[in-house]
């Protein structure tokens, strides 16, 4: 299973776009890219998933390189209520049960 | 649609008690996962169950901990007795898994949908 590394925490202010990094170096063939978002006394929340290039919704983007040892979220215009911690996982998409690794996350802390 | 649904929400208990947390998954999930999370860190995976079957229980301390998943629906976790160190949020999650499911596509992933979690405090 690839390994994710994240930032520890990071910092913004309203109406900025913030982007968070994860590094996924062993990231394999299979494997695919998803990002949680978990606010206090919630459970995680899928923001959204992408295997290449780059993929948008309605909350967020996800930019992947050709290598696809990285990735990064990208919020556009953040507010106060998108102070959470956001989580990368990597899975396999032939193997069940092999996203669940969270780590510790992005602490993400918006200010006015 | 209803979410996961988990209860009792907080539970208070004296060390050495029992305690037991419920989970309804997402309707039609047949996969539902176990996860306790402490303070400032990620969910750890405890169990992960493919319909009623129990596919990965590594993480789960069997000594005092136990779940169960009958009818391959809603799932029950089970401590028995409690320690101080087991006080954490447990948190139940439920996806659409493996492929093969009529329904899901030729390439899954392994989504997951998240309850509001029970927060345990022993004492």
């Amino acid at each position: 299973l690839a390994k994710t590394t994240q930032p520890i925490s990071m910092d913004s202010y309203e109406g900025q776009e913030v982007n968070i990094t994860c590094s996924h170096n062993n990231i394999a063939t299979n494997d695919y890219i998803t990002w949680y978002q978990q606010f206090p006394s919630q459970g995680p929340r899928f923001i959204i998933q992408g295997y290449k290039t780059k993929v948008t919704n309605e909350v967020a983007s996800l930019f992947i390189p050709a290598d696809r040892k990285s990735s990064t979220l990208s919020l556009p215009r953040v507010s106060l209520s998108d102070t959470a911690v956001y989580y990368c996982l990597v899975g396999d998409m032939d193997q069940a049960g092999t996203a669940l690794i969270f780590g510790k996350g992005t602490t993400l802390s918006v200010s006015s | 649609e209803a979410g996961v649904v988990q209860s009792p929400r907080y539970k208070i208990i004296e060390k050495k008690q029992p305690v037991a947390f419920w989970c309804n998954p997402i309707s039609g999930h047949n996969t539902l996962y176990w996860y306790r999370q402490n303070l400032g860190q990620g969910p750890e995976l405890l169990i992960r169950y493919e319909n009623e079957e129990a596919v990965d229980d590594s993480q789960l301390p069997k000594d005092r901990f136990s779940a169960e998943r009958l009818k391959g629906v809603d799932s029950t976790l089970k401590i028995q007795p409690a320690e101080l160190g087991d006080s954490a949020v447990y948190l139940c999650a439920s996806s659409i898994f493996p492929r093969g499911v009529v329904g899901v596509p030729e390439k899954s992933t392994d989504t997951q949908y998240f309850g509001p979690g029970t927060r345990l405090t022993v004492l």
